[in-house]
């Protein structure tokens, strides 16, 4: 099993759909998660840190659950330049000294 | 631009010649990570450093790859006698130094084998 997990899509979705991500961690000691989002050829970047309480940027909702190891990541009111593959990330737990562990993104193409 | 740093852009190389990867890290940054990263996959990690002293590296990290932080300030990814599977994008992040604080990515550089 592999230790970060998403559904590659691609996910082809209209201007102003809302679409949701998801992803599955393995390790139950993770104590810290992100989403990044990658666009074609270029770095990854950070789009937000997901909390345990949920938290909310504008049109993008990250929530987690521990208990079933399980991240999301919700795109409200999709625009065209929110095309891009997302990457979950997941750390691992203290005193590992690796960091970050990414799933191998979902693709996204918002649609005029 | 204050941001993580690399040089080159793109390499493109034919197999066996060894390459050389530069990053300059976020300055006050004392976290420097290298992955790797193939057409599909997610940014598979390579190694870390903190401040100069290089604490892990992935079973990915043949020894034909070594990587250094001398100063503990910029970072060089190493490759030797280069082979066709080593083509990939080479990321280089950076963080400040908590396991729980994101990385910042660079540009990358992006090594073609022929």
């Amino acid at each position: 099993r592999k230790e970060v997990e998403q559904d590659p899509g691609p996910f082809n979705v209209p201007e102003g759909a809302t679409v949701a991500f998801n992803c599955t961690y393995s390790n139950s000691a993770s104590q810290s998660f992100f989403w990044y989002r990658q666009d074609c050829r270029k770095e990854p970047k950070l789009l937000m840190s997901v909390y345990s309480s949920g938290n909310e940027d504008g049109r993008f909702t990250a929530q987690l659950n521990r208990a079933s190891q399980y991240i999301s990541l919700l795109i409200r009111d999709s625009k065209l330049s929110d095309s891009a593959t997302y990457l979950c990330v997941v750390n691992q737990p203290s005193g590992s000294a690796r960091q970050l562990t990414f799933g191998s993104g979902t693709q996204l193409t918002v649609l005029p | 631009d204050t941001g993580v740093s690399q040089d080159p852009r793109h390499k493109i190389t034919k197999r066996g010649q060894n390459v050389t990867f530069r990053c300059d890290p976020i300055s006050e940054h004392n976290r420097l990570y290298w992955y790797r990263q193939t057409l599909g996959q997610g940014p598979e990690f390579l190694t870390y450093f903190q401040n100069e002293a290089q604490l892990e590296k992935s079973r990915l990290l043949s020894d034909r790859f070594s990587a250094e932080r001398p100063k503990g300030s910029f970072s060089t990814l190493e490759i030797q006698r280069t082979e066709q599977g080593d083509s990939a994008m080479y990321l280089c992040a950076s963080s400040l130094d908590s396991g729980t604080q994101p990385q910042h990515f660079g540009d990358g550089t992006r090594l073609s084998i022929l």
